[in-house]
Formats: structure tokens, C-alpha cells, sequence
């Protein structure tokens, strides 16, 4: 299947910091989405990205689809400790499979220390 | 929008037992999803459905796991018999037409002891 390589698997940050985050595919996405899961709940949208090159910002977290379509990155700004959790890249290649689904990332686990 | 909902939110059953999980989409969504999560294997597509009808079910593991939608408000993931390498946290995801995002309830801890 469809393999997303998203890195760092792990971060441990001091407050305050900026982080940055990134997810690499062999092949081209038609869309970009990232999402954060807090312990105990489900996977919540934060960005999606439609185009090449699209730059989209949400508060202190930024997003950009790769120019290459082959990958996307994430930055926080200012990190606070509720900013910890899970995040996850997710992609719908191009072409699209017949069932249309999304290709999720391992996720990025992401601590911060106060 | 109340959002996606799943029931029950934890789930401890014996091996052997049968399990269902529930899951109500966002009303106005046509398309719905059941993930699997592992530390081992992260988020797995089990099955898709698309206007109640299911499209992919190549990510269920088994005969023993099955999945209905019997209306647009309605899906269950059932188990029987249930096994302890089942124990994870399973989602349900809905979508609107042809857009790519998908939300996402709050996911059923299953544990199979």
C-alpha cells in the first residue's frame, strides 16, 4: 500500500520553541492534511492543503504542500504545553484509487516541556 | 454538530466473545470509514462505505471481523469471535460528497482479554 514516511517520529521541546515537522510520499497527492490526536480521542483536522506550493496558515501553525506534490510540511510557532500529542499527515494520491481514501503518516508524537 | 459519534467509548470483553461497535457520521455526510489504531501499526483502513453501500473492505482482517450501514445515520463494526490481538482503538470517520476530509469520533478502546 501506500507508504507516507513522516518525521521525526518523536520530539521533546522546551515551551516556546518552534517545531517542525514533515511527511514524504514516492508518489503524487492531490491533497495535503495534517491532524492532531490528544490522548484518549480521535484524530482532529487542522490544516488541509489543495495545491502545489499552497502555504496555509491556522493560529501558530503553518503548513505548506510541497511543490513537488510529493510532500508537505508542518511548523508550530511558540509551542505550549497543550500543543503536546500526536500529529498526522494524511494524503489522497493522485490518481485516486477506487475507494477514494486517505493515506495516513505514523504520526509525529510531540512532548513539551514547560 | 455534535460531530462524529462511536459507542461504546471502552470495551473489555473476554476472548471469544462477540463485540459491536456503533458509529453515527455527521448528518449530511455520505461517506464512512472504520480505522483501526496500533502502536505496532498506527491508523489502518478496515472499510469504506460510500451512500450506505461498502467500496473497499480489503483492510478488514478476516472473516471475522464484518461491518454494515444500514441507513445513512447508522454504521456497526462487528467482531466474533473476538481475539486478544484484536484489542486496539478503533474509529469511525465520516466525509461529505467528494471532498477529501475526513472528521473523526473519538474512536471505542477495545481491550479481549
Amino acid at each position: 500500500g501506500q507508504q507516507l514516511n513522516q518525521s521525526p517520529q518523536s520530539m521533546f521541546i522546551q515551551e516556546e520553541e518552534d517545531v517542525s515537522m514533515n511527511c514524504t510520499s514516492s508518489s503524487i497527492f492531490n491533497t495535503w492534511l495534517w491532524y492532531k490526536q490528544d490522548p484518549g480521542e480521535g484524530p482532529v483536522l487542522l490544516i488541509a492543503l489543495y495545491k502545489a506550493g499552497e502555504l496555509t496558515s491556522n493560529g501558530r501553525l503553518t503548513a505548506q504542500f510541497g511543490i513537488t506534490r510529493k510532500d508537505s510540511f508542518l511548523n508550530i510557532s511558540a509551542s505550549i504545553p497543550s500543543d503536546v500529542g500526536i500529529y498526522f499527515c494524511a494524503g489522497q494520491p493522485v490518481p485516486q484509487t477506487g475507494a477514494n481514501n486517505l493515506f495516513f503518516g505514523t504520526g509525529t508524537r510531540l512532548t513539551v516541556i514547560p | 454538530d455534535a460531530g462524529v459519534i462511536q459507542s461504546p467509548r471502552h470495551e473489555v470483553t473476554e476472548m471469544g466473545q462477540e463485540v459491536t461497535l456503533r458509529c453515527k457520521p455527521i448528518s449530511g455526510h455520505n461517506s464512512l470509514f472504520w480505522y483501526r489504531q496500533t502502536m505496532m501499526r498506527g491508523l489502518e483502513l478496515l472499510i469504506y462505505f460510500n451512500n450506505n453501500v461498502p467500496i473497499d473492505d480489503s483492510g478488514m482482517p478476516e472473516d471475522r471481523f464484518s461491518a454494515k450501514m444500514p441507513n445513512a445515520s447508522f454504521s456497526t463494526l462487528k467482531i466474533q469471535p473476538s481475539e486478544p490481538r484484536d484489542s486496539a482503538v478503533y474509529f469511525c470517520a465520516s466525509r461529505e460528497g467528494a471532498t477529501d476530509t475526513q472528521y473523526f469520533g473519538p474512536g471505542t478502546r477495545l481491550t479481549v482479554l
